[in-house]
């Protein structure tokens, strides 16, 4: 159980486009997801977080009107880069948790590549 | 907030040794304390969690222990396989709120 689906897994875009990555929890609701970014050999870095029918809370640094995020339903978050650019490459991560007292559990990641 | 310290960063062991991966945090308020495993290429998958109102915790070849006064927690790996290798992450929170994750711990089983 706690599956996470991420899609897609790799994307390779010229610059200026936007991307839209998005994240499933198939076997259960997902009150909370989380976005990360995460850099080679490096540790996750939390981007925001989304809880279903609110606004996303963003971590001091990232852009929110970079970083759309989007999370209508209980199994569905969605992260959208804006007119993306190359420093933007990077692994995305999306968690998901069931309830206030749950775990996270991750999806595979998506590896976003600007030229 | 909260700081959580990681140790070591990368770590070698023999098939069928021990390793053994520790972290410290700083907020003592945090109350839960999984471990990510992360293969290459692949998001953390979940492989053990201890809740502060437990010491120990063990799962097979996997046992995470729990020192709350030091503020602490370690994660032991016995029997190791090769398909033990990979990045192991140690978090902590307040149950309900962010993640806060150490800076991970490469790990390389020898055959």
């Amino acid at each position: 159980g706690a599956v996470v689906s991420q899609h897609p897994s790799r994307v390779i875009c010229k610059s200026g486009t936007s991307v839209k990555i998005e994240c499933r929890s198939l076997d259960f609701q997902a009150t909370t997801m989380f976005w990360y970014r995460q850099f080679p050999k490096q540790s996750l870095m939390l981007m925001a977080t989304s809880n279903e029918g609110s606004k996303a809370t963003y971590e001091q640094g990232v852009e929110k009107d970079k970083f759309l995020i989007n999370h209508a339903s209980l199994t569905l978050s969605t992260l959208t880069v804006t007119s993306a650019h190359p420093e933007d490459s990077s692994f995305y991560i999306c968690s998901a948790a069931q309830g206030a007292e749950q775990p996270q559990h991750f999806g595979d990641g998506t590896r976003l590549s600007i030229l | 907030g909260e700081n959580v310290e990681q140790h070591p960063s990368t770590l070698s062991v023999q098939e069928g040794d021990s390793a053994v991966i520790k972290c410290t945090y700083s907020d003592s308020a945090s109350n839960y304390f999984p471990w990510y495993k992360q293969e290459l290429g692949k998001g953390p998958q979940l492989i053990i969690d201890i809740r502060s109102n437990v010491g120990e915790k063990k799962d097979q070849r996997i046992a995470v222990t729990l020192n709350k006064t030091a503020k602490h927690f370690s994660l032991h790996i016995t029997e190791t396989q090769p398909e033990d290798s990979a990045v192991y992450f140690c978090a902590a929170s307040l149950l309900g709120n962010q993640f806060y994750f150490g800076t991970g711990t490469s790990l390389t089983v020898i055959p």
